[in-house]
């Protein structure tokens, strides 16, 4: 169980358009999902969290409006990169939180972490 | 300051040594500490997940927490050639990472067949 998925795990896109990442918990309600951003050879960077049915609260220094995050059901979250340029070229990762006790293990950990999506902007 | 500071490597030990991994940080409030493993290209697998301070160990992996110290530590016993990955640190002042996670640069640990 507890298993997130992103799609596309790869994408290429022209320079001034915008591409969507969508992040699913298969198998639990999230009731709150986040956003990091992970460039080559660097940590893993929080851009935002996002509650179901209300705006996201943005990390200083990330551009809400370049970064569109809409979490419109307990299961899907989505990240919009608009107008995107060379610079926005990385690896982006969703995590999901779950507060369902079912699912609680023995760790006590309650985030889990998609696999990645890869964008390049040419 | 950066909150967490971990050394990137990369750190090349020959197969079947004891690895050492470690982080510290600046921000007293952190409170729960995880250690995460993640393959080239791939999303981030947990692998240990602490409370505090103190020592937890599972099968290979041991992980120990200095809250006096702000040091965390990540032991990894008889390595595999298969453990080479990067390792990265994250830590939360909340429980379950309801605040998001703050992680280090990542260690990218070479196991030498």
């Amino acid at each position: 169980g507890a298993v997130v998925s992103q799609h596309p795990s790869r994408v290429i896109c022209k320079s001034g358009t915008s591409v969507k990442i969508e992040c699913r918990s298969l198998d639990f309600q999230a009731t709150t999902m986040f956003w990091y951003r992970q460039f080559p050879k660097q940590s893993l960077m929080l851009m935002a969290t996002s509650n179901e049915g209300s705006k996201a609260t943005y990390e200083q220094g990330v551009e809400k409006d370049k970064f569109l995050i809409n979490h419109a059901s307990l299961t899907l979250s989505t990240l919009t990169v608009t107008s995107a340029h060379p610079e926005d070229s990385s690896f982006y990762i969703c995590s999901a939180r779950s507060d369902d006790p079912a699912l609680l293990p023995r760790s006590g950990n309650t985030i889990y972490f998609g696999e990645g999506s890869w964008l390049t902007v040419v | 300051q950066k909150e967490v500071e971990q050394d990137p490597g990369p750190l090349s030990v020959p197969e079947g040594a004891i690895v050492s991994l470690n982080c510290t940080y600046s921000n007293s409030a952190f409170q729960y500490f995880m250690w995460y493993r993640q393959y080239s290209r791939k999303g981030p697998e947990l692998l240990m997940y602490t409370y505090s301070s103190g020592n937890k160990e599972d099968g290979r992996f041991t992980a120990q927490v200095d809250k006096s110290s702000k040091y965390i530590s990540l032991f990894i016993r008889d390595s595999q050639p298969s453990d080479s990955a990067t390792y990265l640190c994250a830590m939360s002042g909340v429980g379950g990472g309801a605040d998001g996670l703050t992680f280090g640069k990542g260690t990218h640990l070479i196991i030498q067949p």
